[in-house]
Formats: structure tokens, sequence, C-alpha cells
């Protein structure tokens, strides 16, 4: 069946860099981009940014731009998230999601993350 | 960037209400506005997309409705399984922000 299956959970020290992979399948992995959310605990919903697994470009929110880099290995149909500079604030579970772009009577009306991977915990602690 | 706001924050509600819930953009979106269900532990689920639209496989009782800068997501007649927090967000530009998230609790 279509899934995201996500890397494990993750232990950082402040300043550290953490890198969470995105495995997909039962899908064409380069049809569709990948966006990342997290969610500190107990917190709502923030989105960080979108890849293109098919081209590769990229598109990062401002709070997290020159601190995230998403990439991917269309080989093995996976996407990775890299965090950098590290503070207990990025203390969050990490969701990947595939984005299904909606077009409604030939028009593209935007995207919605319809498969989500099981989420990774990083916890970021002296 | 565009703010999503939802309304109520928390919801008390008995199986079997009409639940509705509201989220209001900062400007208009059109129709860019997708729901989400998230229970404990679990990843979001989509529920509606564009506004209206029903995700494949997410129960009839689920509906979305509104344009440019208010809609709802009703609840018709609420089970067991519906209590849970749910989201909005817009996809009309980036960053693509979620509402702060409706808890939706059994009374």
């Amino acid at each position: 069946q279509v899934q995201l299956v996500q890397s494990g959970a993750e232990v950082k020290k402040p300043g550290a860099s953490v890198k969470v992979s995105c495995k997909a399948s039962g899908y064409t992995f380069t049809s569709y981009d990948i966006n990342w959310v997290r969610q500190a605990t107990g917190q709502g919903l923030e989105w960080m940014g979108w890849m293109n697994p098919n081209s590769g470009n990229t598109g990062y929110a401002q709070k997290f731009q020159g601190r995230v880099t998403m990439t991917r290995n269309t080989s093995i149909s996976t996407a990775y998230m890299e965090l950098s500079s590290l503070r207990s604030e990025d203390t969050a579970v990490y969701y990947c999601a595939r984005a299904l772009r909606i077009t409604i009577f030939g028009v593209v009306t935007g995207d919605a993350f319809d498969i989500w991977g099981q989420g990774t915990m990083v916890t970021v602690s002296s | 960037d565009i703010q999503m706001t939802q309304s109520p924050s928390s919801l008390s509600a008995s199986v079997g209400d009409r639940v509705t819930i509201t989220c209001r953009a900062s400007q208009s979106i059109s129709s860019y506005l997708n729901w989400y269900q998230q229970k404990p532990g679990k990843a979001p689920k989509l529920l509606i997309y564009a506004a209206s639209s029903l995700q494949s496989g997410v129960p009839s009782r689920f509906s979305g409705s509104g344009s440019g800068t208010d809609f709802t997501l009703t609840i018709s007649s609420l089970q067991p399984e519906d209590f849970a927090t749910y989201y909005c967000q817009q996809s009309y530009s980036t960053p693509g922000t979620f509402g702060q998230g409706t808890r939706l609790e059994i009374k």
C-alpha cells in the first residue's frame, strides 16, 4: 500500500544536526512533492518546507532558512530533512507528508497532504 | 504569511451531536483550504481538500464549506471515533500555514 516510513527517534545535543529519512513505497516517488511538518509536544502543526523529488527543487519556511536542507535519493525512494544548529525549541515530532496536487475542472486548487509518515521524535537536550 | 485562526479552540460535545468548527484566513485564499484530523500519538489525516471535497474513504458525515476568508468543517452526527483535534491549513501560498487546532472532547 501507499506509505511513508520514517527513521527512528533521535536525541541530540544543542548545536548538533539531525537528519530524518522518509521512505516512500506503493507509488512513484518522483510524482509527488514531499513536505515536512513538525509538532512540538502539545502544540500545533508547523510547516517547514517542500521538496520536488523529481527535480530536487526545494522551498523552505523563512523561519528555517539557513538551517534546514531537504534532499532525496530517488534510487531508494527516500527523502531527507536535515536540521542544523539544533536548540531545545526544536524538540518535536517531525513528519513527512506527500502533497497531492488538487485539480478541479482542470484548475489547480492547491495541494493537500494525503499520506503522512508515522513521525520521528527529535529531542534536543544537553 | 497568511494567518489561520480557528474557533473554538476546544469544544465539548456528545455522540450524535452536530458540530461546526470555523477557520478564518487573514486574507482571501479562494478555496485553497484543507482540513485534517489528528488523534493522540498519530499523524494527521486528510479529511477535506479544496474547502469542500471529501477525501476518499472519509465518512460522509464530514463536510466542508466556504471560500475567500471564512470556512467551516461540519460533522453531522458525532461518532465516538471523531473525538480528536482538527486543523485547517491553507495551500494558497507558502508557508502553508495551519490553524492552531480545535480539540473536540466528549461531554
